[in-house]
């Protein structure tokens, strides 16, 4: 069975950080790229970052290049989303999404975690 | 980027109701178009991809249809599980892009 499991989210003050992780099981995890979706409170669902398969190549969306980093560990089977400078804006549910395919671009995001829940907030 | 609309932006139907979800693209995208439903407190699930294919697992009433910037999502009869949010995705171009959703409730 396929289980992607978000941890790592919580209370950060603005301008801080945290470090969102996914721990995948159920599939070949280095042979899939993987996303980071976001959905404010409410709100649609906003893509936020992709990475390879083999971790060599990534993407963001223009609201979170420069601040946000997505790594993979493929020993661990887990998914990283490093966030700095964290603004009021960026509090959302976080969900880590596995692409059909090694690469990203003209996919599908067939499996999705449960979320995590980020807030920003002084 | 490439921007999804969809219409309606939310619609009351009955179960057994058959129910249309259009979605348009502002620019070309081929048949790079998935579909996604989302229930309250869960994450998205994919239903369709590349405009009409079925995800394994998902019934046959879902079906889907279109290409170029023109899309539409059928449910033939609606079932009380199918009451849920609605989410068209552009994977044609970076960056990803969703459509703003559909919420479909009880008449």
């Amino acid at each position: 069975e396929v289980q992607l499991l978000e941890s790592g989210g919580g209370l950060a003050q603005p301008g801080g950080s945290l470090r969102l992780s996914c721990a995948v099981s159920g599939f070949s995890f280095n042979t899939y790229a993987m996303n980071w979706v976001r959905q404010a409170p409410g709100k649609g669902l906003e893509w936020v970052s992709a990475i390879t398969g083999s971790g060599h190549s990534t993407t963001y969306a223009d609201s979170v290049k420069g601040r946000f980093t997505i790594s993979r560990d493929n020993s661990k089977n887990t998914l990283y989303l490093q966030m700095n400078s964290l603004r009021a804006e960026d509090s959302a549910i976080y969900y880590c999404a596995k692409e059909n395919k090694a690469v990203f671009g003209k996919g599908r995001f067939d499996q999705w975690g449960q979320g995590t829940l980020v807030t920003v907030s002084s | 980027d490439i921007q999804m609309t969809q219409s309606p932006s939310s619609l009351s139907a009955s179960e057994g109701d058959r129910v249309t979800i259009t979605c348009r693209a502002s620019q070309f995208i081929s048949r790079y178009l998935n579909w996604y439903q989302q229930k309250p407190g869960k994450a998205p699930k994919l239903l369709i991809y590349g405009a009409s294919d079925l995800q394994s697992g998902v019934p046959s009433r879902f079906s889907g249809s279109g290409s170029g910037t023109d899309f539409t999502l059928t449910i033939t009869s609606l079932q009380r599980e199918d009451f849920a949010t609605y989410y068209c995705q552009q994977s044609y171009t970076s960056p990803v892009t969703f459509g703003p959703g559909t919420k479909v409730d009880v008449k």
